[in-house]
């Protein structure tokens, strides 16, 4: 199945400066690549996601990356602001919620963000 | 906020007695999912439901199993808890329209297994 490596496990940077969260995957079908934002005593929200036929999808402060001969994605923080401490998820999904695999995400282990004022 | 509850929020059982969670949706959404989020594991796939009666298990499905008998609920039931599964177990669901694969997260059940 698929295995999802997230790094690093913290981050912490000053306000204003950007911040990267790393993640690769190990099968190469795998074609949607959520990031999920956890706050404190609740669930996780999408932030971003990015399918495989696009190589970078930027909203505003948020931007991802994707390499798909590499295996690899990233999540960029730009212009960090003391909001954005939580903690983040990637996850990697093998189709789509109406295919063969239900929408299933396979989750990295998180990255806990601390943005200092 | 996507219409999810999860009930209990917070449970204290002992080891060996059998405890139910349950998430309730009001989006009509088709799938459902049980995640279990451990220190250093992420969230991890416990079971999930494409349907009405229609489930499957993800990849920490052993001690667990999971019932829907209808939309809007999706029961997970450990039929004789251990201290291994303390945990906060997530409920999620998600529409396939348009190729939209979000999944909407409730708030969470923090169970402890004494």
């Amino acid at each position: 199945g698929e295995n999802v490596e997230q790094h690093p496990s913290t981050l912490s940077v000053q306000e204003g400066d950007s911040a990267v969260i790393k993640c690769t995957y190990s099968d190469s079908a795998s074609n949607y690549f959520p990031w999920y934002k956890q706050e404190l005593g609740k669930g996780p929200q999408l932030i971003i996601d990015i399918r495989s036929n696009v190589g970078e999808k930027k909203d505003q402060r948020i931007a991802v990356t994707l390499n798909k001969t590499a295996k690899h994605f990233s999540l960029h923080i730009t212009e960090t602001q003391p909001e954005d401490s939580a903690v983040y998820f990637c996850a990697a999904s093998g189709d789509e919620a109406g295919g063969t695999s239900y929408g299933k995400l396979t989750f990295g282990q998180g990255t806990i963000l601390t943005v200092h004022p | 906020d996507a219409g999810i509850t999860q009930s209990p929020r917070h449970k204290v059982t002992e080891t060996g007695t059998p405890v139910t969670l349950r998430c309730h949706q009001t989006e009509n959404h088709r799938y459902m999912y049980w995640y279990r989020q451990d220190p250093g594991h992420g969230l991890r796939l416990i079971h999930y439901s494409y349907g009405v009666k229609d489930t499957d298990k993800g990849e920490v499905s052993d001690g667990y199993s999971v019932s829907r008998s209808k939309t809007e609920d999706f029961l997970l039931t450990l039929e004789s808890a251990t201290s291994s599964q303390t945990s906060v177990y997530f409920c999620a669901i998600s529409e396939a329209s348009g190729g939209n694969n979000e999944q909407f997260f409730g708030p969470g059940t923090r169970l402890t297994v004494l």
